[in-house]
């Protein structure tokens, strides 16, 4: 089975803080994606990555860059974290192609 | 502009009866749709989907209809149990570009016992 792991369930941290959301996949898949769900907002996507050291912006990608070094491996960073950011952060990976997206458990973000 | 819409954000069904949630959505270009289900404090986890080719996809419990001219897509729940209460959320890609995959605000299924 395919685990997408997420380095914190729960964060809390002050605004101006930078913040690092680490995501780690297990099954060698090509695409990783950044979203963040908000009551009523569904899922939006933040960034997305198709190689190592590739990425591109998402529907939402201002206040946050990303980092993908290694293939399994997936980072979200805001650099200047303000409230609202607080949110729910959800990392998910997939092969190549029109195939299911794996989704991590989700980190809430909460910054005060 | 929200290319996926669910426009019903909560719905409640009786243990045993059928559920059946709704998308809409603007791109005639998406041609593959998926449905995804989320427990609160987790992950969405994939539940079926369906390529723009078929009509119907079923899979146990679970049917997805497409109605391409009327571009419009639903879940049936049948029969629904207290434990697929969860938010339902649609999601639709084009085949042809990114693979990007554009997600609905989902759906608050409550089943009762």
């Amino acid at each position: 089975d395919v685990k997408v792991t997420q380095s914190s369930r729960y964060l809390v941290k002050r605004t101006g803080e930078k913040v690092f959301l680490e995501c780690v996949q297990d099954m060698d898949h090509e695409n990783m994606f950044w979203y963040r769900q908000d009551p009523g907002l569904g899922l939006r996507l933040i960034y997305f990555s198709y190689d190592v050291k590739m990425k591109e912006k998402g529907d939402i990608p201002e206040g946050y860059s990303v980092s993908r070094e290694k293939k399994e491996r997936f980072s979200l960073i805001l650099e200047s974290a303000s409230t609202n950011q607080t949110s729910m952060y959800l990392c998910a990976s997939r092969e190549g192609g029109p195939n299911e997206q794996f989704f991590g458990p989700g980190t809430r973000l909460t910054v005060l | 502009d929200q290319q996926v819409k669910q426009n019903s954000p909560s719905l409640s069904v009786q243990e045993g009866r059928i559920s059946i949630l709704n998308c809409d959505y603007t791109n005639s270009m998406f041609d593959y749709f998926l449905w995804y289900k989320k427990y609160p404090a987790e992950g969405p986890t994939f539940l079926i989907s369906i390529s723009s080719i078929k009509d119907k996809n079923e899979d146990g419990r679970f049917t997805v209809f497409l109605n391409k001219s009327a571009k419009h897509l639903s879940l049936h729940i049948v029969p629904s149990q207290p434990g697929d209460s969860a938010v339902y959320f649609c999601a639709a890609l084009t085949t042809s570009g990114t693979y990007k995959y554009i997600f609905g605000t989902g759906t608050r299924l409550k089943v009762l016992a």
